[in-house]
């Protein structure tokens, strides 16, 4: 099954602990990216990556980084997480910036 | 930047109503995509529809490019219809970009 997998679900962590959030994909896509959802404010998106090793900033990239060693995969890294990064996060891809996007489950942040 | 408003931002119906949201954008886009967020957080592509239309069901959408805005018609309303519908465009200065508005909540009543 054509899917983008997210892990964890749900992740309650302290000020300052290093985190990471998983994402994967099987379509074979070129394009990835990360968004964090927000009440009132829509998605906004974080990171991006055209293809392997090519990544750029979207709109709020400030405390997060990304890499992408594989096609597949597209990991959101938080190195010291703050309390305003608390947030619903998706992971996204598609063939290209302009195809049609397939999202992840979601994952749920509490920094506390 | 390019700005993507959507309205109403909440909206209230009965189940069989009909509904338009609507997604103006500021700036040229090279395509448009249509999202519903389903009450369990899911998001679901509806629509890509840089131009013209499109339908599927009882959903259908118009995007007309050089007037800068989009619109979403669901017809015969279920409540499964319920929750939150975004678009997403991707901007014609910024081709690598994913902007999207803020979305319109919908409440299907039984």
């Amino acid at each position: 099954e054509a899917q983008v997998t997210q892990n964890p679900r749900y992740l309650i962590t302290v000020t300052g602990k290093k985190l990471t959030v998983t994402c994967s994909q099987n379509m074979n896509h070129e394009y990835m990216s990360w968004y964090r959802q927000d009440p009132g404010l829509g998605l906004r998106q974080i990171y991006y990556s055209m293809n392997v090793e090519v990544t750029d900033k979207g709109d709020v990239p400030e405390g997060y980084k990304v890499s992408r060693k594989e096609k597949r995969n597209f990991p959101l890294i938080l190195e010291s997480p703050s309390p305003n990064q608390t947030s619903l996060y998706f992971c996204a891809s598609s063939l290209s910036s302009g195809s049609p996007l397939h999202f992840g489950n979601g994952t749920r942040l509490t920094v506390t | 930047g390019i700005q993507v408003e959507q309205s109403p931002p909440d909206l209230i119906l009965q189940e069989g109503a009909n509904s338009t949201l609507r997604c103006n954008f500021s700036d040229s886009v090279n395509n448009l995509q249509w999202f519903h967020q389903n009450p369990w957080g899911q998001l679901i592509n509806l629509f890509y529809i840089p131009s013209g239309t499109k339908q599927n069901g009882r959903l259908s959408a118009t995007t007309v490019a050089t007037e800068r805005y989009s619109l979403l018609y669901i017809s015969s309303s279920q409540t499964t219809d319920s929750g939150v519908y975004f678009c997403a465009v991707n901007p014609y200065s910024s081709a690598s970009k994913i902007i999207f508005g803020s979305g319109t909540r919908l409440s299907i009543r039984p």
